[in-house]
């Protein structure tokens, strides 16, 4: 496609169920970045995928959190036994140029725990 | 740590109006600043930044910027409001260096465009 897709749009799901989100970047771009918002709040930086090399996880909030990606292809982000303030819009976003290349965002994953 | 404050969580402008959309930055090195904007429906995309290059930075749609290091404020501008405006936009920061790309986010600012 034409940008970066993510897929669920909405997601509800129970207390102490685990929950998987998906990223499609855009065809041929290395890095890819996950952010979360909160109700209320801005976006926080959460993981950073640039080619092969090692993630940078510097803001997943806790151990629960965890991502992947295959090459420079879809990403997925897992959060395990999901917690109510786990409630959030997860984006995801793409670029060309790793580090400095301007971002390309998907429209995002609405996560609901109940 | 960096962080963002933008003024504001709801702006309303009649069309042809001046926009003016507030954002103040926090860095304890020289910053990275960026207005996204979010349409009904779609994802962010970028209006414009500043880079260290020159304080007044123009973007898309005839929105521009200016980087005031004395008030530490990264405001937004437009000098005639259009419909098609309406939107959220996000101001955002990087510190530039390894942490370049990692940005973060103002809470952001909906702009309501009355005819």
């Amino acid at each position: 496609g034409a940008g970066v897709s993510q897929s669920p749009s909405n997601k509800v799901t129970e207390k102490g169920k685990d929950v998987e989100l998906r990223c499609d970047p855009i065809s041929g771009h290395t890095a890819l970045y996950w952010y979360r918002q909160r109700l209320g709040q801005g976006l926080e930086f959460l993981i950073y995928f640039q080619g092969n090399s090692a993630p940078d996880k510097s803001g997943l909030p806790s151990d629960r959190f965890s991502a992947e990606r295959t090459g420079e292809s879809v990403s997925t982000l897992t959060i395990q036994r999901t917690q109510q303030e786990d409630s959030a819009v997860y984006l995801c976003a793409s670029s060309t140029k790793g580090l400095f290349g301007t971002q390309y965002f998907g429209p995002g994953t609405r996560l609901l725990v109940l | 740590a960096q962080s963002v404050t933008q003024l504001g969580s709801h702006v309303s402008v009649s069309e042809g109006a001046l926009v003016l959309l507030r954002c103040n930055y926090s860095s304890s090195v020289p910053p990275y600043l960026f207005w996204y904007v979010q349409y009904p429906n779609q994802g962010l995309q970028l209006l414009l930044k500043y880079t260290s290059a020159a304080t007044l930075v123009k973007g898309i749609n005839g929105f521009e910027a200016e980087f005031k290091k004395s008030e530490t404020s990264f405001h937004l501008t437009k000098p005639s409001a259009h419909m098609s405006d309406a939107a959220e936009y996000f101001c955002a920061v990087s510190i530039g260096g390894t942490s370049y790309g990692k940005l973060t986010f103002g809470q952001g600012t909906i702009l309501t465009v009355h005819p």
